[in-house]
């Protein structure tokens, strides 16, 4: 079946402006994280859902960023007031649960903050 | 707090030389531990795991790693490196008793093989 999937790919906004990015996890996959990597580093936690269950976000650099999974599949992570700090690529991975499945990466999304 | 150091950062190699990346992790708990390789272009994709059992692992296209508790190690290793191993590779570690059955990956900064041909 069809892997993770990330839209957009490449973003270039403006500083200050907001931004939007989408992930579409693996059909069934219960757990859905999102990640951030900076250039020469490896990815690094920002949120993670259970369902739509909102259940760690201690990884969110600040207030101006925000996830979200209302239904439980489909998920956006929203960044407000972008500074050029939050220039990264921002990574989406889904697993299953119930199993000691792997979290299988998206292509990620690409930003850069002007 | 958990962290993975990957000492090595840009390794090159000619086809057909042994490959060993190094990956250490700081936790004093059971951990899963993970490679993870991106090709050019490409997304992460897994390489191999350790959960449990057996501390040697073999993964995809030929890859291996050990698992050594005591040095707080998993190393990557592969007899033979071809031009196609290029890429960048990731070791990372979760604490399996986080949020189910996978919690969030800790990853070390990766480490770049250039396979010259």
């Amino acid at each position: 079946g069809a892997g993770v999937s990330q839209s957009p790919r490449y973003k270039v906004a403006k500083r200050g402006q907001d931004v939007a990015l989408r992930c579409d996890p693996i059909s069934g996959h219960v757990s859905l994280f999102w990640y951030q990597q900076a250039l020469g580093q490896g990815p690094e936690f920002l949120t993670y859902f259970q369902n739509e269950a909102q259940l760690d976000k201690s990884g969110l650099p600040s207030d101006r960023f925000f996830a979200e999974r209302p239904e439980g599949s489909v998920s956006t992570l929203k960044i407000q007031r972008t500074q050029q700090e939050d220039s990264a690529v921002y990574l989406c991975a889904s697993s299953f649960i119930e199993t000691e499945e792997t979290q299988y990466f998206g292509p990620g999304t690409r930003l850069l903050v002007l | 707090a958990q962290s993975v150091s990957q000492h090595n950062h840009h390794v090159i190699l000619s086809e057909a030389a042994s490959l060993e990346l190094g990956c250490n992790y700081s936790y004093g708990g059971t951990v899963n531990l993970f490679w993870y390789v991106q090709y050019p272009g490409q997304h992460l994709q897994l390489l191999l795991k350790y959960f449990s059992g057996d501390p040697l692992v073999k993964g995809i296209k030929g890859f291996e790693a050990e698992f050594i508790k005591s040095k707080f190690s998993f190393n990557l290793r592969k007899p033979s490196v071809q031009w196609s191993d290029t890429a960048e590779y990731f070791c990372a570690v979760n604490n399996p008793n986080y949020g189910g059955s996978q919690g969030n990956l800790i990853f070390g900064k990766g480490t770049k093989l250039s396979v010259k041909p």
